[in-house]
């Protein structure tokens, strides 16, 4: 089991509402990751670091930001929630590799949070 | 445009039977391919990774096949269990940059009824 934690993992809130997605790792890994997740569909990458004060945007856009001021703590927030971001958050964490090498750099899920916006 | 491409969506055998799962990308330059298990309301699990030179990698009854040439992975499960029932997802992660970048699939629903 990955130390990669996520809190809360269940959340339904009211549309307006400001929320704050938190994950923290304790592997000391470098870079860090959020991903959304429909039912039934592929992980999309939404936001990423490379280390602390290093965050960007991913490949699906997101309303989202995130901060990175520790190594191991990487929280999303929502300013405004609204029913389009139910969804499922996946946090990830994995240690930096070299561009261009092959090389493993497993990427650590964490357990993830169901967001429901009404 | 990189893509992995899963089949079957779907997939429901008997406990005690085995199966075999597909995975088809088109991710280059390719690095590495991994699947994943995941469970219905958690994160994914490792349970194999591949880079190129290795065409076979198992972890207990989980079995993980590569064929960089066709571009083509297959993840064989044998003696299935009620606790293999999950998503299994094949991700493939790109060599061209730094990041790292990793393409997933829709993934595989398997369900092992007793």
């Amino acid at each position: 089991e990955a130390d990669i934690y996520q809190t809360p993992r269940y959340l339904v809130i009211g549309t307006g509402k400001k929320i704050t997605l938190e994950c923290s790792q304790t592997m000391g890994h470098d870079k860090m990751y959020w991903y959304q997740q429909d039912p039934g569909m592929e992980l999309h990458l939404i936001h990423y670091s490379y280390g602390v004060n290093s965050t960007e945007k991913g490949d699906l856009s997101s309303e989202s930001t995130v901060s990175r001021i520790r190594t191991e703590h990487f929280p999303l927030t929502l300013e405004s929630a609204r029913p389009s971001h139910t969804s499922q958050y996946l946090c990830a964490s994995s240690e930096r590799g070299l561009a261009g090498v092959s090389s493993y750099n497993e990427q650590f899920f964490g357990p993830g949070t169901r967001l429901t916006v009404l | 445009k990189n893509q992995v491409e899963q089949s079957p969506q779907s997939l429901i055998i008997l406990e005690g039977k085995n199966c075999t799962l597909q995975c088809n990308y088109t991710v280059s330059p390719f690095s590495n391919l991994r699947w994943y298990k995941q469970d219905t309301g958690r994160g994914p699990v490792s349970l194999t990774i591949m880079t190129f030179s290795e065409n076979t990698k198992s972890n207990g009854r989980y079995t993980a096949t590569l064929d960089a040439d066709t571009k083509q992975s297959s993840l064989h499960i044998t003696a299935s269990q009620l606790s293999d029932s999950a998503s299994y997802i094949c991700v493939v992660k790109d060599r061209g940059s730094t990041l790292g970048r990793l393409y997933f699939g829709r993934g595989t629903q398997l369900t092992v009824w007793p």
